[in-house]
């Protein structure tokens, strides 16, 4: 059974300094891996979709890699500003027809001013 | 519209009630998914449909919880006897396809059972 495991569980860090949210996977047999951005009371936004062929993908200044056979995903946050506080999950797809996503339990990030 | 919509925001019922959650997903998007979180807790797979029909209902927990999609549009989780541990924020997503497309996440409707 897929198990997704996000460290540290919270992390608070001064406005600026750039930081990085680890994402473990005990199953390598996965499609591809979703990071997302949660924002209390609010649904999940897709920040970055990494496909199992993937390395690496980028957008702003976030940065997520991928290296499906140690099932470890890491998302690099560049520049922290105080708008960026949230919870980060992580998610992989399995393989096969059903397409259901398997979730971290997401890292809480506050960035103080 | 925009994108995924839930209805109702809130809702709060008492235990033994039934209820009916709603979901309209992003227009022209065939797939659509059902998820729920729990405090704390990433959210947990419960149903996934390819237009019509329910590809994947794996995910629920017991017979009391049933999803329909009959126009391949809009779905609607229903829960029968609830109980309070079915307490959670019920979170529904689309794709346009499936396999190698964004899954786009409603707000979600928040359910609580006294």
């Amino acid at each position: 059974k897929q198990e997704v495991t996000q460290i540290p569980a919270a992390l608070s860090v001064p406005e600026g300094e750039n930081l990085v949210l680890n994402c473990s996977f005990t199953d390598s047999a996965i499609y591809n891996l979703q990071w997302f951005r949660q924002d209390p009371g609010k649904g999940l936004t897709s920040l970055l979709l990494i496909q199992s062929s993937q390395r690496e993908q980028t957008s702003g200044r976030l940065n997520a890699s991928l290296d499906k056979s140690s099932g470890r995903s890491t998302l690099y946050i560049a520049a922290s500003q105080p708008g960026d506080s949230a919870t980060y999950l992580c998610a992989v797809r399995e393989g096969g027809a059903t397409n259901k996503l398997i979730f971290g339990t997401g890292t809480l990030l506050a960035v103080q001013p | 519209g925009a994108g995924v919509s839930q209805t109702p925001s809130n809702k709060v019922t008492e235990k033994g009630k039934y209820v009916e959650l709603r979901c309209d997903p992003i227009s022209g998007h065939t797939a659509l998914y059902w998820y729920r979180q729990s405090l704390g807790q990433g959210p947990e797979f419960l149903i996934y449909f390819q237009g019509t029909g329910a590809a994947d209902d794996s995910g629920l927990p017991n017979d009391r919880f049933f999803a329909v999609r009959p126009e391949g549009s809009v779905s609607t989780l229903k829960i029968q006897r609830t109980e309070r541990g079915d307490s959670a924020v019920y979170l529904c997503a689309s794709s346009l396809r499936d396999f190698t497309d964004t899954q786009y996440f409603g707000p979600g409707t928040r359910l609580t059972v006294l």
